[in-house]
């Protein structure tokens, strides 16, 4: 069985501090992770992804995760946060050939 | 943009009708997928069609039902309409060489009053 807990609801920082959303996950089988990102009134944008390979993930928008097999977490990570960066932000888990789990989203407010 | 569209974008209904959400994945991507999100119970799974064939099933009530067509667009369709089925309706789409990734349509929000 897989699943993944998305710690904090929401989260706020100031414009230009350091983004950090928290993810957590469970999976039987080597998972595959994503980071999924959700602009007001559109679909889910795919931040970045990790399936096998090197553990630091590098995505779009300056945005990277790190995969931590002992922690089995999936932290999403941007250095200087950015107005645009204001979204809800979704984290999931796979296995290949497997459905998504996702998690119950994180809501990022960016403070001026 | 993902190259998933999904129509109507919008889609106000009364309890007890049926409606069809339609789908057309990417160019290409053989694998559809379909998500409910609802602000009590997230983002969750419904179904997946891969090239014509049910796949994989989630939590996709009896009322609910979907297709993958020989042009590989998908619909849903969803009958005997109850309040709780106001929600977002997303598809997704994903390529035989790249199943682990799946690219998302802009929704349909369905409204049941």
């Amino acid at each position: 069985a897989q699943s993944v807990t998305q710690l904090g609801s929401h989260v706020s920082v100031s414009e230009g501090a350091l983004v950090l959303l928290r993810c957590n996950y469970s999976s039987s089988v080597p998972p595959y992770l994503f980071w999924y990102v959700q602009y007001p009134n559109q679909g889910l944008q795919l931040l970045l992804k990790y399936t096998t390979g090197a553990t630091l993930v590098k995505g779009i928008n300056g945005f990277e995760a790190e995969f931590k097999k002992s922690e089995t977490s999936f932290h999403l990570t941007k250095p200087s946060a950015h107005m645009s960066d204001a979204a809800e932000y979704f984290c999931a888990v796979s296995s290949i050939g497997n459905q998504f789990y996702f998690g119950t989203g994180t809501s990022l407010t960016v403070i001026p | 943009d993902s190259g998933v569209t999904q129509t109507p974008k919008h889609l106000i209904t009364a309890t007890g009708q049926r409606v069809t959400l339609r789908c057309s994945p990417r160019s290409g991507d053989l694998s559809v997928y379909w998500y409910q999100q609802s602000l009590d119970q997230g983002l969750q799974f419904l179904i997946q069609y891969y090239n014509g064939e049910e796949r994989a099933k989630g939590n996709i009530l009896e009322r609910f039902s979907a297709q993958q067509f020989p042009d590989l667009h998908s619909e849903l369709n969803l009958s005997s309409l109850e309040l709780g089925d106001s929600a977002l309706y997303f598809c997704a789409s994903s390529t035989r060489t790249s199943p682990d990734t799946q690219y998302f349509g802009p929704g349909t929000r369905l409204t049941v009053l």
